[in-house]
């Protein structure tokens, strides 16, 4: 079966420190990914998506950015984070061809002081 | 680019009661649309999702309309119960591998 998996669990990082949050599936082969940001209370916001190796859609420009070195590993990067980068950072994956069906992994919350 | 509004933001019921949950959408593209669940502190999952070639769709308490004509399509929860209370989002999405979510329903089930 499929498992995704993402860490770390909780993060909290000064401003202006760099990030990077891992999200790796089991299971399955050349997946869709996904990176979401939840804010406190609020909905789901798609940060990047990417259906293959080294292709990397942006859908919302800022000061984060997203690699995906390998078929099935998802990295969300920041050089400098700003206090607004705070929030809920869900990982997520589909089936090439049905991005309506995803799976979310656990979540990091991500705390900026 | 899509937008996808949901109302209300908040919906408090009685248990027993039905919930209903309404999703627009902006572009007619869109053909897929999918309805996920998070409870407190977890991930959304998909509870059901329906296609734009079906009006209707139903799975045990939990129903789904689409009207394509007017770009809305809606969420119905029978016989509502306690585990029920969640937020749930809905969704949108076409042939560009990615889905647009609503802000989310704050459904709360009152004993």
């Amino acid at each position: 079966s499929q498992t995704i998996h993402q860490w770390p669990a909780t993060l909290v990082q000064p401003v202006g420190s760099p990030l990077s949050l891992e999200c790796t599936v089991e299971g399955t082969s050349n997946p869709n990914l996904y990176w979401y940001r939840q804010a406190a209370g609020r909905g789901l916001q798609l940060l990047f998506y990417s259906v293959g190796i080294g292709q990397i859609s942006s859908e919302v420009p800022q000061n984060l950015s997203a690699s995906r070195p390998q078929d099935r590993q998802f990295i969300l990067s920041s050089k400098k984070l700003l206090l607004s980068d705070s929030g809920f950072y869900l990982c997520a994956w589909s089936v090439r061809g049905r991005p309506y069906e995803q799976y979310f992994g656990p979540g990091t919350r991500l705390t900026v002081t | 680019g899509e937008n996808v509004e949901q109302h209300p933001s908040t919906l408090s019921v009685q248990e027993g009661d039905s919930a209903v949950i309404k999703c627009t959408y902006s572009d007619s593209a869109s053909n897929y649309f999918p309805w996920y669940k998070q409870e407190l502190g977890k991930r959304p999952q998909l509870i059901i999702d329906i296609r734009s070639n079906v009006g209707e769709k139903k799975d045990q308490r939990i129903a789904v309309t689409l009207n394509k004509t007017a770009k809305h399509f809606s969420l119905h929860i029978t016989e509502t119960q306690p585990e029920d209370s969640a937020v749930y989002f809905c969704a949108a999405g076409w042939g560009a591998q990615k889905l647009v979510f609503g802000q989310g329903t704050r459904l709360t089930i009152n004993p």
